[in-house]
Protein backbone atom coordinates (compact mmCIF):
# COMPACT_ATOMS: atom_id res chain seq x y z
CA UNK A 1 0.00 0.00 0.00
CA UNK A 2 1.22 3.16 -0.25
CA UNK A 3 2.05 6.09 1.96
CA UNK A 4 3.48 10.00 2.31
CA UNK A 5 5.77 11.02 4.27
CA UNK A 6 6.61 15.00 4.93
CA UNK A 7 9.68 15.36 7.35
CA UNK A 8 9.09 18.68 8.35
CA UNK A 9 6.27 19.50 10.63
CA UNK A 10 6.99 23.11 10.54
CA UNK A 11 8.98 25.01 8.35
CA UNK A 12 9.56 28.83 9.64
CA UNK A 13 11.05 31.30 6.89
CA UNK A 14 11.72 34.77 6.41
CA UNK A 15 9.55 36.81 4.10
CA UNK A 16 11.11 36.89 0.30
CA UNK A 17 13.52 33.66 0.86
CA UNK A 18 13.31 30.68 -0.87
CA UNK A 19 11.26 27.36 0.83
CA UNK A 20 11.57 24.06 0.38
CA UNK A 21 8.88 21.63 1.70
CA UNK A 22 9.82 17.99 0.97
CA UNK A 23 7.70 14.98 0.57
CA UNK A 24 8.21 11.81 0.01
CA UNK A 25 6.29 8.57 -0.93
CA UNK A 26 5.87 4.55 -1.09
CA UNK A 27 4.63 2.56 -3.87
CA UNK A 28 5.44 -0.54 -5.88
CA UNK A 29 3.37 1.23 -9.24
CA UNK A 30 3.29 4.32 -10.74
CA UNK A 31 1.47 7.22 -8.97
CA UNK A 32 -0.12 10.26 -9.55
CA UNK A 33 1.28 13.15 -7.06
CA UNK A 34 -0.37 16.67 -5.78
CA UNK A 35 0.28 19.18 -3.06
CA UNK A 36 -2.86 21.27 -1.62
CA UNK A 37 -2.72 24.09 0.61
CA UNK A 38 -4.91 24.89 3.22
CA UNK A 39 -5.61 28.85 4.86
CA UNK A 40 -7.10 28.70 8.44
CA UNK A 41 -10.47 27.63 8.72
CA UNK A 42 -10.53 26.60 4.92
CA UNK A 43 -10.72 23.66 3.28
CA UNK A 44 -7.85 22.54 1.26
CA UNK A 45 -7.19 23.64 -2.40
CA UNK A 46 -4.81 21.98 -5.07
CA UNK A 47 -1.29 24.00 -5.88
CA UNK A 48 -0.12 21.29 -8.44
CA UNK A 49 -0.53 18.00 -9.83
CA UNK A 50 1.67 15.66 -11.45
CA UNK A 51 0.40 12.56 -13.15
CA UNK A 52 2.51 12.28 -16.68
CA UNK A 53 5.17 13.79 -18.79
CA UNK A 54 7.51 16.48 -17.25
CA UNK A 55 8.94 16.04 -14.50
CA UNK A 56 8.93 19.73 -13.29
CA UNK A 57 5.24 21.19 -12.65
CA UNK A 58 4.13 24.37 -12.13
CA UNK A 59 0.94 25.09 -9.84
CA UNK A 60 -0.73 28.27 -8.40
CA UNK A 61 1.06 31.44 -6.46
CA UNK A 62 4.45 30.46 -7.84
CA UNK A 63 5.19 26.95 -6.76
CA UNK A 64 6.71 24.14 -8.56
CA UNK A 65 7.80 20.84 -7.63
CA UNK A 66 9.59 18.07 -9.49
CA UNK A 67 9.01 14.21 -9.66
CA UNK A 68 12.08 11.96 -8.77
CA UNK A 69 10.85 8.79 -9.61
CA UNK A 70 14.08 7.24 -8.49
CA UNK A 71 14.00 8.74 -4.86
CA UNK A 72 10.06 8.96 -4.44
CA UNK A 73 10.00 12.27 -3.65
CA UNK A 74 8.07 15.35 -5.11
CA UNK A 75 9.27 18.30 -3.38
CA UNK A 76 7.44 21.61 -3.67
CA UNK A 77 9.33 24.95 -3.46
CA UNK A 78 9.13 28.15 -3.87
CA UNK A 79 11.81 30.55 -4.77
CA UNK A 80 10.50 33.69 -3.11
CA UNK A 81 7.44 33.88 -0.22
CA UNK A 82 4.88 35.68 1.02
CA UNK A 83 3.12 36.58 4.05
CA UNK A 84 0.49 35.16 2.63
CA UNK A 85 2.14 31.76 2.10
CA UNK A 86 1.56 31.18 5.73
CA UNK A 87 -0.65 27.81 5.62
CA UNK A 88 -0.54 24.41 6.02
CA UNK A 89 0.51 22.12 2.66
CA UNK A 90 0.12 18.34 2.17
CA UNK A 91 1.09 16.47 0.06
CA UNK A 92 -0.55 13.67 -1.09
CA UNK A 93 -0.62 10.48 -3.51
CA UNK A 94 -2.83 7.61 -5.22
CA UNK A 95 -1.41 4.95 -7.27
CA UNK A 96 -2.72 3.93 -11.04
CA UNK A 97 -5.00 0.91 -11.47
CA UNK A 98 -4.81 0.14 -7.74
CA UNK A 99 -6.39 1.34 -5.06
CA UNK A 100 -7.58 4.01 -8.11
CA UNK A 101 -10.05 5.63 -5.69
CA UNK A 102 -8.12 6.27 -3.53
CA UNK A 103 -5.97 9.27 -2.32
CA UNK A 104 -3.21 9.00 0.45
CA UNK A 105 -2.65 12.31 2.54
CA UNK A 106 0.58 12.94 4.42
CA UNK A 107 0.54 14.44 7.70
CA UNK A 108 1.13 18.26 6.24
CA UNK A 109 3.58 21.18 6.81
CA UNK A 110 3.18 24.01 8.73
CA UNK A 111 4.98 27.14 6.84
CA UNK A 112 5.63 30.26 8.78
CA UNK A 113 6.21 33.21 6.68
CA UNK A 114 7.93 35.42 8.83
CA UNK A 115 7.82 39.37 8.47
CA UNK B 1 -22.29 29.28 -6.99
CA UNK B 2 -21.28 25.88 -8.15
CA UNK B 3 -19.19 24.22 -5.56
CA UNK B 4 -19.21 22.24 -2.27
CA UNK B 5 -21.49 23.07 0.36
CA UNK B 6 -20.82 21.00 4.18
CA UNK B 7 -23.27 22.00 7.14
CA UNK B 8 -23.54 22.41 10.10
CA UNK B 9 -20.15 24.08 10.27
CA UNK B 10 -19.85 23.23 13.75
CA UNK B 11 -21.76 21.32 15.80
CA UNK B 12 -21.28 19.94 19.28
CA UNK B 13 -22.90 16.68 20.32
CA UNK B 14 -22.80 14.50 23.53
CA UNK B 15 -21.67 10.64 23.56
CA UNK B 16 -24.14 8.42 22.29
CA UNK B 17 -26.02 10.49 19.94
CA UNK B 18 -26.64 9.77 16.20
CA UNK B 19 -25.25 12.72 13.92
CA UNK B 20 -25.28 13.79 10.33
CA UNK B 21 -23.15 15.78 8.58
CA UNK B 22 -24.36 16.86 4.80
CA UNK B 23 -22.18 17.25 1.91
CA UNK B 24 -23.68 18.74 -1.47
CA UNK B 25 -22.14 19.70 -4.54
CA UNK B 26 -23.28 21.03 -7.76
CA UNK B 27 -20.42 19.59 -10.60
CA UNK B 28 -22.06 16.74 -11.25
CA UNK B 29 -19.06 15.16 -10.13
CA UNK B 30 -18.92 11.51 -10.06
CA UNK B 31 -16.60 10.55 -6.83
CA UNK B 32 -17.14 12.12 -3.19
CA UNK B 33 -15.00 11.55 -0.48
CA UNK B 34 -15.10 11.70 3.23
CA UNK B 35 -12.25 12.96 5.36
CA UNK B 36 -11.44 13.34 8.96
CA UNK B 37 -8.39 15.94 9.91
CA UNK B 38 -6.55 15.19 13.35
CA UNK B 39 -3.60 16.98 14.33
CA UNK B 40 -0.71 14.39 13.67
CA UNK B 41 -2.61 12.47 11.27
CA UNK B 42 -3.10 14.51 8.16
CA UNK B 43 -6.38 13.70 6.25
CA UNK B 44 -7.91 9.99 6.84
CA UNK B 45 -10.16 8.51 4.30
CA UNK B 46 -13.41 7.40 6.14
CA UNK B 47 -15.17 6.43 2.86
CA UNK B 48 -15.51 7.01 -0.62
CA UNK B 49 -17.98 7.04 -3.31
CA UNK B 50 -17.79 6.27 -6.95
CA UNK B 51 -21.71 7.18 -8.20
CA UNK B 52 -25.07 7.03 -6.63
CA UNK B 53 -25.55 3.72 -4.81
CA UNK B 54 -21.99 2.87 -4.89
CA UNK B 55 -19.95 3.73 -1.57
CA UNK B 56 -16.86 2.09 0.04
CA UNK B 57 -14.85 1.90 3.07
CA UNK B 58 -11.45 4.03 3.59
CA UNK B 59 -8.82 3.91 5.90
CA UNK B 60 -10.93 4.66 9.29
CA UNK B 61 -14.58 3.90 8.18
CA UNK B 62 -15.53 1.84 11.90
CA UNK B 63 -18.69 4.09 13.50
CA UNK B 64 -19.30 5.45 10.75
CA UNK B 65 -22.32 5.24 8.18
CA UNK B 66 -22.66 7.05 4.30
CA UNK B 67 -25.10 6.46 1.74
CA UNK B 68 -25.48 8.00 -1.45
CA UNK B 69 -28.99 7.69 -3.01
CA UNK B 70 -28.54 10.52 -5.05
CA UNK B 71 -25.25 12.00 -7.07
CA UNK B 72 -25.21 15.71 -5.58
CA UNK B 73 -25.17 14.62 -1.50
CA UNK B 74 -23.20 12.62 -0.11
CA UNK B 75 -24.17 12.49 4.27
CA UNK B 76 -21.81 11.37 6.88
CA UNK B 77 -23.66 9.42 9.92
CA UNK B 78 -22.06 9.17 13.31
CA UNK B 79 -24.19 6.21 14.56
CA UNK B 80 -23.18 6.60 18.21
CA UNK B 81 -21.09 9.45 18.88
CA UNK B 82 -17.76 8.49 21.07
CA UNK B 83 -15.15 11.31 22.03
CA UNK B 84 -12.65 9.92 19.70
CA UNK B 85 -14.89 11.26 16.77
CA UNK B 86 -14.36 14.77 17.73
CA UNK B 87 -12.57 15.56 14.51
CA UNK B 88 -12.75 18.58 11.87
CA UNK B 89 -14.62 16.85 8.67
CA UNK B 90 -14.03 17.50 5.25
CA UNK B 91 -16.54 16.34 2.45
CA UNK B 92 -14.64 16.44 -1.32
CA UNK B 93 -15.94 15.51 -4.59
CA UNK B 94 -13.46 14.86 -7.65
CA UNK B 95 -14.27 14.14 -11.70
CA UNK B 96 -13.04 10.54 -12.00
CA UNK B 97 -11.12 9.35 -8.93
CA UNK B 98 -7.07 8.89 -8.34
CA UNK B 99 -6.14 11.07 -10.63
CA UNK B 100 -8.35 14.07 -11.29
CA UNK B 101 -8.02 16.69 -8.22
CA UNK B 102 -10.15 17.03 -4.75
CA UNK B 103 -12.41 19.73 -4.40
CA UNK B 104 -13.19 20.26 -0.82
CA UNK B 105 -15.68 21.78 1.19
CA UNK B 106 -15.01 24.30 4.17
CA UNK B 107 -15.43 21.31 6.72
CA UNK B 108 -17.37 20.65 9.64
CA UNK B 109 -15.61 21.11 13.05
CA UNK B 110 -17.65 18.74 15.52
CA UNK B 111 -16.75 18.16 19.51
CA UNK B 112 -18.25 15.32 21.07
CA UNK B 113 -18.66 15.77 25.25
Amino acid sequence: AQSVTQLDSQVPVFEEAPVELRCNYSSSVSVYLFWYVQYPNQGLQLLLKYLSGSTLVKGINGFEAEFNKSQTSFHLRKPSVHISDTAEYFCAVSEEKTSYDKVIFGPGTSLSVIP
Amino acid sequence: DAGITQSPRYKITETGRQVTLMCHQTWSHSYMFWYRQDLGHGLRLIYYSAAADITDKGEVPDGYVVSRSKTENFPLTLESATRSQTSVYFCASSLTGGNSPLHFGNGTRLTVT
